[in-house]
């Protein structure tokens, strides 16, 4: 099975600490994502990486940064974190190849409450 | 990518009953997928149709696609207490390179009471 794994399940920072939020992937996937979820806003995705050291922007990028060192593992940083960051953060991976499959698989999501 | 919109926000079944979702989109697609998140937890696959498809069946679920309406609705029948979750659909636009970005709504919320 596919597994994804993100380092917390729940995280407590304060305001202006710099946040590091952890993705790993163990299926050799090229693709990998990070959203974050809110209540009435659904998910929206803030980065993506198609290959090492590849990022690009997704929808709401601003206050994010993104390193994909090595193939399995893609790291989400909150430079200088605000109250408005408070989310539910979710990290998913997928397959480039076959085009027409990109099947995504989540990790358990990480509750992050900036304070 | 583009965007899925699931219709209604909220279902409210008893256990038993069938459940159906739909979903809406505005381009053309490559394909189709429908995605489970339980409560606090992380998105799960559940079905992906391709354009060139008009139903699927897995297990209790089953899938239509009508390309003319753009539209595809999630079918869940004999539904359980268990099914209760958010149900999102997310098209894979058609052309280009995408890397494979999905775009999901807001989902519909179903809940089965047992």
């Amino acid at each position: 099975d596919v597994k994804v794994t993100q380092s917390s399940r729940y995280l407590v920072k304060r305001t202006g600490e710099k946040v590091f939020l952890e993705c790993v992937q163990d299926m050799d996937h090229e693709n990998m994502f990070w959203y974050r979820q809110d209540p009435g806003l659904g998910l929206r995705l803030i980065y993506f990486s198609y290959d090492v050291k590849m990022k690009e922007k997704g929808d709401i990028p601003e206050g994010y940064s993104v390193s994909r060192e090595k193939k399995e593992r893609f790291s989400l940083i909150l430079e200088s974190a605000s109250t408005n960051q408070t989310s539910m953060y979710l990290c998913a991976s997928s397959f480039s190849t076959p085009i027409g499959k990109n099947i995504q698989y989540f990790g358990a999501g990480t509750r992050l409450s900036v304070l | 990518s583009q965007q899925g919109e699931e219709d209604p926000q909220a279902l409210s079944i008893q256990e038993g009953e069938n459940a159906t979702m739909n979903c809406s989109y505005k381009t053309s697609i490559n394909n189709l997928q429908w995605y489970r998140q339980n409560s606090g937890r992380g998105l799960v696959h559940l079905i992906l149709i391709r354009s060139n498809e008009r139903e699927k069946h897995s297990g209790r679920l089953r899938v239509t696609l009508d390309t003319s309406k753009k539209s595809s609705s999630l079918l869940i029948t004999a539904s359980r207490a268990a099914d209760t979750a958010s149900y999102f659909c997310a098209p894979l636009g058609a052309g280009g390179t995408s890397y494979g970005k999905l775009t999901f709504g807001q989902g519909t919320i179903l809940t089965v009471h047992p």
